[in-house]
């Protein structure tokens, strides 16, 4: 089916490893974008890209990486983890920049 | 001040009423608005879109924009259980910021 996929649902880690988050979407979708979830604060957006090769920072991207060498593909690494970084991520895609987000499923991330 | 503002709730409205939810915005120059749905556990969901003055309506949902008075709402007519979820409004703020996220309004249908 078509659609945006996440990677794993949910991850238990230390700190100070490296953990990758991998989204996939089959929509052909220029535009996609990291958030993290936690109470409190909603949605707040990590990261973003525009197309293959073009990312950019957004309210909250320190401690994350992200790449994009093909369109469908927009992993996010926490290169290393924070108990700070425990949080519920969301990736998502859209045609327009500012267009409709159509959300992934997300990813529970627990770092101890 | 944050810049896209909810009443949190949690609104519990009966079945069958009408559920009113409330989203304000700091920039005047924002083009794009979002109704997103948010179960407990769930990823959010786009419910509906509005970009000029006025109402749109899909199905139970009718979406209401204001630009002037920089709010929009969400309107849930015919109330049923299944809408008992997490509301996010979502607003590209100015004309050239990225989508932000208010931090929901908690409805409960009270059957």
């Amino acid at each position: 089916d078509a659609g945006i996929t996440q990677s794993p649902r949910y991850k238990i880690t230390e700190t100070g490893r490296q953990v990758t988050l991998m989204c996939h979407q089959t929509w052909s979708h220029s535009y996609m974008f990291w958030y993290r979830q936690d109470l409190g604060h909603g949605l707040r957006l990590i990261y973003y890209s525009a197309a293959a090769d073009i990312t950019d920072k957004g309210e909250v991207p320190d401690g994350y990486v992200v790449s994009r060498s093909k369109t469908e593909n927009f992993p996010l690494t926490l290169e290393s983890a924070t108990r700070s970084q425990t949080s519920v991520y969301f990736c998502a895609s859209s045609e327009a920049e500012r267009g409709p987000q159509h959300f992934g499923d997300g990813t529970r991330l627990s770092i101890l | 001040q944050k810049e896209v503002e909810q009443n949190s709730g949690p609104l519990s409205v009966p079945e069958g009423a009408i559920a009113s939810l409330n989203c304000t915005y700091s920039d005047r120059g924002s083009q794009s608005f979002f109704w997103y749905r948010q179960y407990s556990g769930k990823s959010p969901e786009l419910i509906m879109s509005i970009y000029s003055n006025g109402d749109k309506e899909d199905g139970r949902f009718t979406a209401q924009l204001n630009k002037a008075s920089q709010y929009v709402s969400l309107l849930i007519r015919d109330s049923q259980p299944s809408d008992s979820a997490t509301y996010l409004c979502a607003v590209n703020l100015g004309r050239n910021e990225k989508l932000t996220f208010g931090t929901g309004t908690r409805l409960t249908i009270i059957p």
